[in-house]
């Protein structure tokens, strides 16, 4: 079955502090993973896919197929990052699994 | 494009009322989808749509019902409002996934915020 976990709901760094998002799934085939952001009260929307291994925002996402993990990393964290961020895995058969999201908070 | 978009943004409704959320995408994808958001638990697939006239159910489908008769619209139809519906409701689009399409993402609308009492 495919799955994306999610660890940490909640996630507080301080502003200029490095902030990693754990993201682990769980698929038996060839995954195509992204990460969704949704500021306070907006649509999610597309953040990093893994296949263009691009940096947006400053952050930047590597899949590691032997440790199953897609985790979202930024070197310093900015007050506007505070967000939800949601992990994302499609299948196939195109559908999309998201992981439960982690609501980070960048402290002043 | 307007993109994907959703009617109405915000609804209160009654235990046992009927509606239908709207959905509609001017981008010619072939996939649509419905998922509810709640607190802790993410984005749980409703209903999900591959093309017109094919729909299948997601993770959470009861007391739901969708359609898909045109390309550009996927209404999500509830039956009998329940307050374990307040919710968050997100219609998304995006193109099948296939080797020579690199980029595949899903668009999603702008959400409606659903209140049941």
């Amino acid at each position: 079955a495919q799955r994306v976990t999610q660890p940490e709901k909640l996630l507080s760094v301080f502003k200029g502090a490095p902030v990693e998002l754990k993201c682990n799934y769980s698929y038996s085939g060839s995954p195509e993973l992204f990460w969704y952001v949704q500021y306070s009260r907006q649509r999610l929307q597309l953040l990093l896919r893994h296949i263009s291994r691009e940096s947006i925002k400053g952050f930047t996402a590597d899949l590691n197929k032997g440790e199953t993990s897609f985790h979202l990393k930024k070197p310093f964290a900015q007050e506007e990052d505070s967000a939800m961020y949601y992990c994302a895995l499609r299948s196939w058969s195109n559908q999309f699994y998201f992981g439960t999201g982690t609501s980070l908070t960048v402290i002043p | 494009n307007a993109g994907v978009t959703q009617t109405p943004k915000f609804q209160v409704l009654k235990t046992g009322q009927s509606m239908t959320l709207q959905c509609a995408q001017d981008m010619n994808h072939e996939y649509m989808s419905w998922y509810r958001q709640d607190p802790g638990m993410g984005l749980r697939l409703i209903h999900y749509s591959v093309g017109a006239g094919i729909t299948d159910q997601g993770e959470v489908p009861n007391g739901y019902n969708v359609s898909r008769s045109t390309t550009e619209d996927f209404p999500l139809r509830l039956l009998s409002a329940a307050p374990s519906q307040t919710s968050v409701y997100f219609c998304a689009s995006s193109t099948p996934r296939r080797p020579d399409r690199v980029y595949n993402e899903q668009f999603f609308g702008p959400g409606t915020r659903l209140t049941v009492l």
